[in-house]
Parts: C-alpha cells; structure tokens; sequence
C-alpha cells in the first residue's frame, strides 16, 4: 500500500524559473494539502485542495504560486519565477474523505518532501 | 488564528530515560484536535499520537503518552524508555474540529537528542 508520493525529491532551480512539484495522495484519499518548511521551521500551511477544487489556500502567497490537484493525475504546486527565498522543503500530505462529525481527527499521512534549491 | 508554541528547542535525554517535550497552544474554539509528529534525519514526517480536545483520557501509544491539559492549553508528549531511534525533531500541531478547517497549524518543533 503505497504512501504519498512526492516527486521530485530535490529540485535544483535558477533564479528567475518555474518550479513544479508533484504529489500523489495515499490510494483511496482524495483530500491533498501542501506544507512548506523553512531551515529549523515547523511547517507553514499553504494549501488544501480536493478534486478539481481549492478548498483553503489560505497560507499560499497571492503571486507565484499556484495549485492544482485535477480529476486525474498528481497535485501540481507550481512556483513561478522562483527567487532565493523560496528555497525550502515543501510538503505534500493526504488523507481520506469523511462527512459528519469526529471527521477532523482523519489524520494526515505526509510524503517525502521536496527540496527546492534556488542558485 | 490558533497558534502552537513549543518552548523547548532542544533536549536531550539518556537512553532508557523519560523524556517530556512541552507543547502550548492558543484557541478560541471548544473542540479540536491535537497530533505530535517525528521528522528524523529523513525528514519524513511521521504521526506519533493524536488526542481530541473532548476526550478527557490522555492519549498512549505504546511508549508515547500526553498530558492533555484543556483548561491550560498544553499538550506535552511523555516518552517513556528512550531508544536511540527516537532521536528526531518533534512537531506538536493543532487542528480545528470546524468542518472545511483541515490545515495542521505547527509548532517550532523541538530537536531530541538520545544519549547512549
């Protein structure tokens, strides 16, 4: 039984391009959530998707990133023009769909992380 | 916004000891529910416990156990016999029971230390 999967698993980019990273949610979980961390941080929320929705992206910064986990395939966090201070480690976590009460404490099963380096 | 405090950036314990890492945190909301999670050296992020905020019965997983104070706000992880794989840094993180409100809110975290 497959965890979620983050790929890559270092992403070396120059100043001034894209960045993309994927996550695939444990099977059978269709809610996806994106962590990032900074060196000797806790993790910062960034977003929390479904299918084809944004549920809270509360945390994401409003120009650069983006987020899309669509009907078929991977969560994409894309960074745009990225710059020195978006180098971290980003993580993606899932867990399953539940409705009605004592649902929060679903817990959230993370991957890997991906460690985006910024020259 | 809730917030999640974790005062102890580092510890350090004998092998075979008992260990307490503090965690506090700062709510409005009634009903919530409390997680610590372990990043070893592999930075995976790995759940070690969970308490919900209306269960007044601390929360054990073999030899990890909490204090679960609601009324102070605290949520301290006790770990019992120490093993050298429990080295790690320690991540307390709070998350609302409102439904839609899924996101982890993390503390700083706490780096253990295991010494032989």
């Amino acid at each position: 039984n497959a965890g979620v999967m983050q790929n890559p698993r270092h992403l070396v980019r120059r100043r001034g391009q894209e960045a993309r990273l994927r996550c695939s949610p444990m099977k059978g979980h269709s809610h996806v959530y994106w962590y990032r961390q900074l060196p000797e941080e806790g993790l910062k929320f960034m977003v929390y998707l479904q299918k084809e929705n944004i549920i809270d992206e509360s945390g994401m910064p409003k120009e650069r990133f983006s987020a899309e986990f669509p009907k078929e395939g991977p969560s994409i966090l894309r960074i745009q023009q990225v710059v020195r201070g978006d180098s971290a480690a980003y993580f993606c976590a899932s867990s399953p769909f539940r409705s009605g009460a004592g649902t929060g404490n679903q817990p959230q099963h993370f991957g890997d992380g991906t460690r985006l380096s910024i020259l | 916004a809730q917030t999640v405090t974790q005062s102890q950036p580092e510890m350090s314990v004998q092998e075979a000891e008992t260990v307490t890492l503090s965690c506090t945190y700062d709510t409005s909301e009634s009903d919530y529910y409390l997680f610590w999670y372990k990043q070893p050296p592999s930075r995976q992020m790995i759940l070690v416990i969970r308490q919900e905020a209306y269960k007044q019965q601390n929360a054990t997983e073999n030899r990890f156990s909490v204090n679960f104070q609601k009324a102070a706000k605290s949520f301290s992880l006790k770990i019992s016999d120490s093993q050298l794989g429990d080295a790690a840094m320690y991540f307390c993180a709070y998350r609302s029971a409102v439904q839609g409100a899924q996101k982890l809110v993390f503390g700083q975290g706490t780096r253990l230390t295991i010494n032989p």
